[in-house]
C-alpha cells in the first residue's frame, strides 16, 4: 500500500544549530505534504506545508523543500531552539486521506 | 485550543467491554477523523467522515465503529472485538473531504485495557 517512510526517528542537535528531517512516499499522485509537531502530551498541530507545484516554502526559522521526481520532502529548523524540542511527522495526500511518516523525536541540547 | 474536543482525556476498559470515545467540533468542519497512535509509530486512521450520515473505514478499521449522525459530532466505539485497544486516540477534523486540508486535532483520549 501507500506509505511515507521518515527518517531519522531521533535527531539531537546542539541549540542554536540547524536540524533536517526528512521523508519520501510513495504515491506520485501526492500533492500536499504537511509537517506537523506534537509536543509531550499534546495533540499534532501543523507548522508548514507544501503543495506540488511548489519546490519550496519558508516561514520564518521553518523551511520545506520538495522534489517531486525522487518523490521526498524535507524539513529544516535553523537556529533551534529549546521550544523545538517535539516529535515532527510528515504526511502525504492519498486519496481523502494523509499517510503519515512514523515520527522524529528532534532534541534540543543546551 | 477551543474547537475541536474529546472526552474523556483517560479511559479504562475491563477485557470484554465496548466503550465510546467522544469527539465534539463547533468549526463547522464537513470531514472528521479518527486516528491510533503507537508509541514509535505514526497516526493510523481508523474511520473518516466526509459528510454527515456517511463513514469509510481506513487502515485498521477492525474492532472498531462510529456514526456522524450529527456534523458536530463523530464517536468511535472500541469494541470488545479490538484485541489491542491500549492506545492514544486523536480525533480530527478539516474543513472539506480533500486531503489538502489542514487537519486539526483534539486532545486525544489514552486508552488503557485493565
Amino acid at each position: 500500500g501507500e506509505n511515507v517512510e521518515q527518517h531519522p526517528s531521533t535527531l539531537s542537535v546542539q541549540e542554536g544549530d540547524s536540524a533536517v528531517i526528512k521523508c519520501t512516499y510513495s504515491d506520485s499522485a501526492s500533492n500536499y505534504f504537511p509537517w506537523y509537531k506534537q509536543e509531550l502530551g499534546k495533540r499534532p498541530q501543523l507548522i508548514i506545508d507544501i503543495r506540488s507545484n511548489v519546490g519550496e516554502k519558508k516561514d520564518q526559522r521553518i523551511a520545506v523543500t520538495l522534489n517531486k521526481t525522487a518523490k521526498h520532502f524535507s524539513l529544516h529548523i535553523t537556529e533551534t531552539q529549546p521550544e523545538d524540542s517535539a516529535v515532527y511527522f510528515c504526511a502525504a495526500s492519498y486519496n481523502y486521506q494523509l499517510i503519515w511518516g512514523a515520527g522524529t523525536k528532534l532534541i534540543i541540547k543546551p | 485550543d477551543g474547537g475541536i474536543t474529546q472526552s474523556p482525556k483517560y479511559l479504562f476498559r475491563k477485557e470484554g467491554q465496548n466503550v465510546t470515545l467522544s469527539c465534539e467540533q463547533n468549526l463547522n468542519h464537513d470531514a472528521m477523523y479518527w486516528y491510533r497512535q503507537d508509541p514509535g509509530q505514526g497516526l493510523r486512521l481508523i474511520y473518516y467522515s466526509q459528510i454527515v450520515n456517511d463513514f469509510q473505514k481506513g487502515d485498521i478499521a477492525e474492532g472498531y465503529s462510529v456514526s456522524r449522525e450529527k456534523k458536530e459530532s463523530f464517536p468511535l466505539t472500541v469494541t470488545s472485538a479490538q484485541k489491542n485497544p491500549t492506545a492514544f486516540y486523536l480525533c480530527a477534523s478539516s474543513m472539506s473531504a480533500s486531503a489538502s486540508n489542514e487537519q486539526f486535532f483534539g486532545p486525544g483520549t489514552r486508552l488503557t485495557v485493565l
